[in-house]
């Protein structure tokens, strides 16, 4: 009964590459959240996304940052021409259905280094 | 729009003591509220969460929180703790017209329990 599942754990990158982070959702769930935590702080909302569809992307940079949920595979959040501020820890967290009071279930995160 | 405050950064205790970690919430509508705990270097785990009916929510490895309408908060707390508890603890709300499951952090206490 495997649970979200983020990779790869690490990443670097050097500033101007490309950084794509994978996350496949618990086995029953369509619906995929992305967060991302800087050092020393909370854990901030991205994009929410359910298969093909994005349903709010309130929280994504307006430039460099894209996602996607396509109907087959694994969520990609792609970053664009990486600066050092994009340093972080990026979460997936997945859930079976569109209600607000449907708890998260986390993947372990893809700690991202720019160099 | 939702806001979590979280009112310590840092909660050091000695080993078998009781804790309380305190959580704020601003909202103008009905919500629900969670734990989630996160140990080094992994994703967040659900600790308890409040949906409905009973104000005092018990969860995973004797932890308890009571949700206080009032007084807009949810504390968690643990009548003796173990060293196995050190960790960064997040309180997070959703509903209230926010889309799905999506949550709204606080920036986190770190619990650091001493022999």
């Amino acid at each position: 009964n495997a649970g979200v599942m983020q990779n790869p754990r690490h990443l670097v990158r050097r500033r101007g590459q490309e950084a794509r982070l994978r996350c496949s959702p618990m086995k029953g769930h369509s619906h995929v959240y992305w967060y991302r935590q800087l050092p020393e702080e909370g854990l901030k909302f991205m994009v929410y996304l359910q298969k093909e569809n994005i349903i709010d992307e309130s929280g994504m940079p307006k430039e460099r940052f894209s996602a996607e949920f396509p109907k087959e595979g694994p969520s990609i959040l792609r970053i664009q021409q990486v600066v050092r501020g994009d340093s972080a820890a990026y979460f997936c967290a997945s859930s079976p259905q569109r209600t607000d009071n449907s708890p998260l279930h986390f993947g372990n995160g893809t700690r991202l280094t720019v160099t | 729009a939702q806001s979590v405050t979280q009112l310590d950064s840092q909660v050091p205790v000695f080993e078998e003591a009781p804790v309380e970690l305190r959580c704020n919430y601003s909202s103008s509508v009905s919500v629900y509220l969670f734990w989630y705990v996160q140990y080094p270097n992994q994703g967040l785990q659900l600790l308890l969460k409040y949906l409905s009916g009973s104000t005092l929510v018990k969860g995973i490895n004797g932890f308890e929180a009571e949700f206080n309408k009032s007084q807009t908060s949810f504390h968690l707390r643990k009548p003796s703790v173990h060293i196995s508890d050190t960790a960064e603890y997040f309180c997070a709300v959703s509903g209230g017209g926010t889309s799905g499951s999506r949550l709204t952090f606080g920036e986190g206490t770190q619990l650091t329990v001493n022999p």
